[in-house]
């Protein structure tokens, strides 16, 4: 049972553009979704977080957009760089019960010099 | 050390072996998990520990499978009779949790297993 939803599965932008990525969750119980990125050969790193309570988040280029309603939450890079060509993946998990994430299925982010 | 340490970080292992992953996490980390993350997909959970104890071993996929941390810090994934399913990065994270609470999730680069 795929529970946390990802998509698109690849992305192409040009530097400076914004790039989005969006997640979808079936289980009410999660209350904390954190994003992670992971380059090549690495473990994920995480970048930005969020908790049901807010609708947005924001960490230099990074914004975190949740529709609380909808089970939806999405990535939003301001002023993409070539740098930030990764792979993201959305997670959830349910805080003080179960422990582990559960992650997307992740976006291939390529941003264009 | 400064982040979650994992060796060996490539293992090639013929289809019946036995192979043992190491992971060394962030010191004074309570909480250890491990994550089993095949080719172009997300990390799925293993197992998890809280100290020593193995709290959570839902995630395991058969009873080939099998995780230890024996004193609190060092942990190993054990896979016994290797299948060539079991290709995979294993990814081991930690985090300082207490019971009730959410700390991030560090992880660390993972091993490469491949079975021929």
């Amino acid at each position: 049972q795929q529970q946390v939803k990802q998509s698109p599965q690849s992305l192409i932008v040009q530097k400076g553009g914004i790039s989005i990525i969006n997640c979808a969750y079936e289980n009410t119980a999660f209350d904390y979704f954190p994003w992670y990125q992971q380059f090549p050969g690495k473990g994920p790193a995480l970048l930005i977080a969020i908790r049901p309570d807010v609708s947005e988040k924001k960490e230099g280029r990074f914004t975190i957009s949740f529709n609380k309603s909808a089970k939806q939450f999405s990535l939003h890079i301001m002023d993409s760089q070539p740098g930030d060509s990764a792979t993201y993946f959305c997670a959830a998990l349910i805080e003080g019960s179960a422990r582990q994430l559960t992650f997307g299925s992740g976006t291939q982010l390529t941003v264009l010099p | 050390g400064a982040g979650v340490s994992q060796s060996p970080r490539y293992k090639v292992a013929k289809r019946g072996q036995d192979v043992a992953l190491r992971c060394d996490p962030i010191s004074g980390h309570v909480s250890l998990f491990w994550y089993q993350q095949a080719l172009g997909q997300g990390p799925e959970f293993l197992t998890y520990f809280q100290n020593e104890a193995q709290l959570d071993k839902s995630g395991l996929p058969s009873d080939r499978f099998f995780a230890e941390r024996p004193e609190g810090s060092v942990s190993t994934l054990k896979i016994q009779r290797t299948q060539q399913e079991d290709s995979a990065v294993y990814l081991c994270a930690s985090s300082f949790s207490r019971t009730g609470s959410n700390r991030p999730q560090h992880f660390g680069d993972g091993t490469r297993l491949s079975i021929l």
